[in-house]
């Protein structure tokens, strides 16, 4: 079992752009959750899926932030455009219902 | 909304001491569920309490779940330098089983 899987694990990009997180996250797993971390504000739930549908987005700071998930095996967090604020790491972590969060390594983004 | 606080916020030890870290909700929790994150690392699942007044022991590490079940806490008997990193107590959200509100989390150092 390889875990949670994220990429890229470092994203250095430009105000104004377009950035792409992604997830795998392990076999099985029925919930999956992006969270936001910074020194200010903690670990922050953005959004979080159940069997690939959108449970609760209430997290997502603003227009900008948007996550999808096609398939059980593949999710992704788009912000465009990217702003220095969003600088933070995400995770991604995968659950069966009742048990243990599963974290990925993060994606350490910074915006300039 | 639903808040988790931890205290003390950080802790500087010498290997050897203990260390305690205290976790309150403010409503009470179904389970609570401790964490680990190493330094520049992602969060790691320890444990699981949800027995009002419960107590378990891994090695030196003893949690234990209030008997309100609204606090827990976490102690370290004689720390060494590979428990650094900060400790997280996260409790489900009210009728929401799977979406976790984390602490703000204890970071503890530990030094010869």
């Amino acid at each position: 079992d390889a875990g949670v899987i994220q990429s890229p694990r470092h994203e250095v990009t430009e105000m104004g752009q377009e950035v792409t997180l992604r997830c795998k996250p392990i076999s099985g797993h029925d919930y999956l959750f992006w969270y936001r971390q910074t020194m200010m504000r903690g670990l922050e739930l953005l959004i979080y899926f159940n069997n690939n549908v959108p449970i609760d987005d209430s997290g997502m700071p603003e227009d900008r932030f948007s996550a999808k998930m096609p398939n059980a095996s593949f999710s992704t967090l788009k912000i465009q455009p990217s702003e220095p604020r969003d600088s933070a790491v995400y995770f991604c972590a995968s659950i069966l219902q009742g048990y243990g969060y599963t974290f990925g390594s993060g994606t350490r983004l910074t915006v300039v | 909304g639903q808040q988790v606080m931890q205290i003390p916020q950080y802790q500087h030890v010498q290997e050897g001491e203990d260390f305690t870290t205290y976790c309150n909700s403010s409503t009470t929790l179904s389970n609570i569920q401790w964490y680990k994150q190493r330094p520049g690392g992602h969060p790691v699942f320890l444990i699981q309490l949800v027995k009002s007044g419960e107590v378990k022991k891994q090695k030196r590490l003893t949690f234990q779940f209030g008997e309100a079940k609204k606090n827990s806490s976490l102690h370290i008997t004689a720390t060494q330098t590979t428990d650094v990193g900060t400790y997280f107590c996260a409790g489900p959200n009210t009728g929401t089983a799977s979406k976790l509100t984390f602490g703000t989390g204890t970071r503890l150092q530990v030094t010869l």
